[in-house]
């Protein structure tokens, strides 16, 4: 069965500076997607960036981009000149490439909480 | 956003009551998801609909059931609610092209 893995519960950055988070997965598949969702304290989940494996070129959507190390099974998300309302939790989620049923659902991290400090 | 509502909003119910969430799409999505929320478990999946009557279980379903009469209509019913049900509920859904999933803004479901 696959697992996500978020090693880091808490992480503080300076505003305007960049941090990274880290996220790893365990999977035997080779085709899959990865999520980085955001829940702000109003509890919305938002998706932040999304990746498909089989694309070798980081994503990247404004101040948000990833990591992608397929064989080291490491998918880490980094936020530059970050800013107050990047105050929030980060979930990492796996989804397989697979199409039907029970394979569609979302693998969860436990969650990142990032604090910005002024 | 994907058009996705919760109703209610909040809800603080007594132990043995039956409870039911209702989560309303506008977006025509095929697939939706209940998941619910609680701290050091992160989201766990309750039930997932794949179309109009067509639902499957999830990693959590003890104690739930779903059911779905309209595309953009997927209701989660607590038989008989416990005090371990008490969490935050999520519905999620996606399009038959899509990947990801969206989030309605969610439930706090409160069982005393």
């Amino acid at each position: 069965a696959q697992t996500v893995t978020q090693s880091q519960p808490e992480m503080s950055v300076q505003e305007a500076e960049t941090v990274t988070l880290s996220c790893t997965y365990d999977t035997s598949e080779s085709d899959y997607y990865l999520f980085w969702y955001k829940q702000p304290p109003s509890r919305q989940m938002i998706l932040v960036i999304r990746q498909e494996a089989y694309k070798q070129q980081n994503a990247t959507e404004n101040r948000f981009s990833v990591n992608f190390q397929k064989a080291a099974k490491s998918f880490s998300l980094k936020i530059s000149d970050s800013q107050l309302g990047d105050a929030a939790m980060y979930f990492c989620a796996y989804r397989s490439a697979r199409g039907a049923g029970n394979n569609r659902k979302l693998i969860w991290g436990l969650g990142t909480s990032l604090a910005v400090n002024p | 956003d994907a058009g996705i509502t919760q109703s209610p909003r909040h809800k603080v119910t007594e132990t043995g009551t039956p409870v039911t969430l209702r989560c309303h799409q506008t977006e025509n999505h095929r697939y939706m998801y209940w998941y619910r929320q609680d701290p050091g478990h992160g989201l766990r999946l309750i039930h997932y609909s794949y179309g109009v009557k067509d639902t499957d279980k999830g990693e959590v379903s003890d104690g739930y059931s779903v059911s779905r009469s309209k595309t953009e209509d997927f209701l989660l019913t607590l038989e008989s609610a416990t005090s371990s049900q008490t969490s935050v509920y999520f519905c999620a859904t996606s399009g038959t092209g899509n990947y990801e999933q969206y989030f309605g803004p969610g439930t706090r479901l409160t069982v005393t």
